[in-house]
């Protein structure tokens, strides 16, 4: 069985750093993309940027380059997103997913067949 | 851009729920997805490649359409399906990723 889980709920306050992770088993960690969505609140799901975990390949969407880091760590079949500096605009829900379509061909027009049940991040001062 | 509509459904359990979800322009239906999300859940892949069930979904779930109008149908609703609903493109180029979200339908109960 597929499984994306996502480490819980976190509550920082503006400026500070934060790392969250998305563990996953039940297929080869390597041979799928991961990516993470964010939801603010009331509002639609946005692509942020997504990772090859066998060689790190990292893509980001234009709105989040340079405002977060997404990785991988294929020893331990994890993928992570990070910021260095939050603000209280990225106070959201955010989501890892398992890109689809055929284990270890790196393809990336692909649905997101998994998806982690999501982790809430509050930034507030 | 993908634009949803209805906003909001209301509909009963037994009936026929019909989602668009329109592309301000053509897209390659082969990458034209939809998602069910409920509440404190995981988003779930319902259909990909704009026809496609996805492994396990029911099939009282289809999807149709081409170019810049899709349509997500659901033959006959059960309780469980009330959920939001979003369509997403999954594009761009090698260099340039896009898999863009509508703005979902809500469908609820009537």
């Amino acid at each position: 069985e597929v499984r994306l889980v996502q480490s819980g709920a976190e509550v920082r306050r503006p400026g500070e750093s934060l790392k969250i992770s998305c563990e996953t088993s039940g297929y080869s960690f390597t041979g799928h993309w991961i990516g993470w969505v964010r939801q603010m609140p009331g509002k639609d799901l946005e692509w942020m940027g997504i990772v090859y975990p066998d060689d790190s390949d990292t893509r980001y969407s234009p709105s989040f380059q340079g405002q977060v880091t997404v990785s991988a760590d294929k020893s331990i079949s994890a993928a992570y997103l990070q910021w260095s500096s939050l603000k209280a605009s990225d106070t959201a829900i955010y989501y890892c997913a398992r890109g689809g379509g055929e284990e270890g061909k790196k393809q990336w027009l692909v649905p997101f067949d998994f998806w982690g049940q999501g982790t809430l991040v509050t930034v507030s001062s | 851009v993908l634009t949803q509509s209805p906003g909001t459904l209301s509909l009963s359990p037994g009936e026929r729920a019909t989602l668009s979800c329109r592309a301000s322009q053509s897209v390659t239906s082969t990458f034209l997805a939809w998602y069910q999300h409920k509440p404190g859940q995981a988003p779930r892949l319902l259909i990909y490649s704009a026809s496609n069930r996805a492994p396990g979904i029911p099939d009282r779930f289809s999807g149709s359409g081409s170019g810049t109008d899709f349509t997500l149908t659901i033959s006959r609703l059960e309780p469980e399906d009330f959920a939001m609903y979003y369509c997403q493109h999954y594009g761009g180029s090698p260099e340039y990723r896009r898999y863009t979200f509508g703005h979902g339908t809500k469908l609820e109960i009537k």
